[in-house]
């Protein structure tokens, strides 16, 4: 089974920009959620979705945004970007038997300048 | 506040020294208790899931064990390819996973 794919692997942005990002998750999980990495806060929770409804959301401001398409692929968008916005955005997805058990894509990393 | 802690920060071993890592966690209706591996530049690799206080999970060099307040990963006799960070992730009444900082684990040949 292919494992979850995360698109572009890199990206380079300016301050006040916006960025999308995209995840494939697993075949047949129908949960995705996104988590941001950094070095100080470690790895914090973003959002989840489940067939192409946001089920959860963690304390992040709306500039950070997601959606689910109907074949559970999933993309989430930063608006106007800061600096701390740079971060290695990891996408997970997880089956309904098991939706705690949650398998990672290789992640995107964002760098704002 | 739900939170997961994990120690030491950082931890060099030998080849072949034994030791184990701790993860003390305090999250509300805990649903699982997850370890994950993770290399540098890459996403977090599922290890193992527990659910009851008491459980252990096995795969190769690494046994992870549940109480009520803590979990252990323990590494017997690690190798240079053990070397990672370390997440321990307690899973949350929202439906999230909540991570600790890591451990990251250095095996000198």
């Amino acid at each position: 089974k292919a494992g979850v794919t995360q698109t572009p692997r890199y990206l380079i942005k300016t301050r006040g920009q916006q960025v999308t990002l995209s995840c494939s998750p697993i075949s047949g999980h129908r949960s995705v959620s996104w988590y941001q990495q950094t070095p100080g806060q470690g790895l914090q929770f973003l959002f989840e979705y489940f067939s192409e409804t946001q089920r959860n959301k963690g304390n992040f401001p709306g500039r950070f945004s997601g959606r689910q398409f109907s074949n559970s692929r999933s993309e989430m968008n930063v608006s106007t970007l800061e600096l701390g916005d740079s971060a290695l955005y990891l996408c997970a997805s997880s089956s309904q038997r098991q939706p705690y058990e949650q398998y990672f894509g290789p992640g995107t990393r964002l760098t704002v300048t | 506040e739900d939170q997961v802690t994990q120690s030491p920060e950082a931890l060099r071993l030998q080849e072949g020294e034994s030791s184990s890592l701790n993860c003390s966690y305090t999250v509300s209706g805990l649903r699982g208790l997850f370890w994950y591996r993770q290399d540098p530049g890459k996403g977090p690799e599922f290890l193992f899931t527990l659910y009851s206080a008491g459980e252990e999970k096995e795969k190769e060099r690494l046994k992870a064990t549940l109480t009520k307040k803590e979990s252990f990963l323990h590494i017997t006799a690690p190798k240079p390819e053990d070397s990672a960070t370390y997440l321990c992730a307690g899973g949350g009444s929202q439906g999230n996973l909540i991570f600790g900082k890591g451990t990251k684990l250095s095996v000198k040949p």
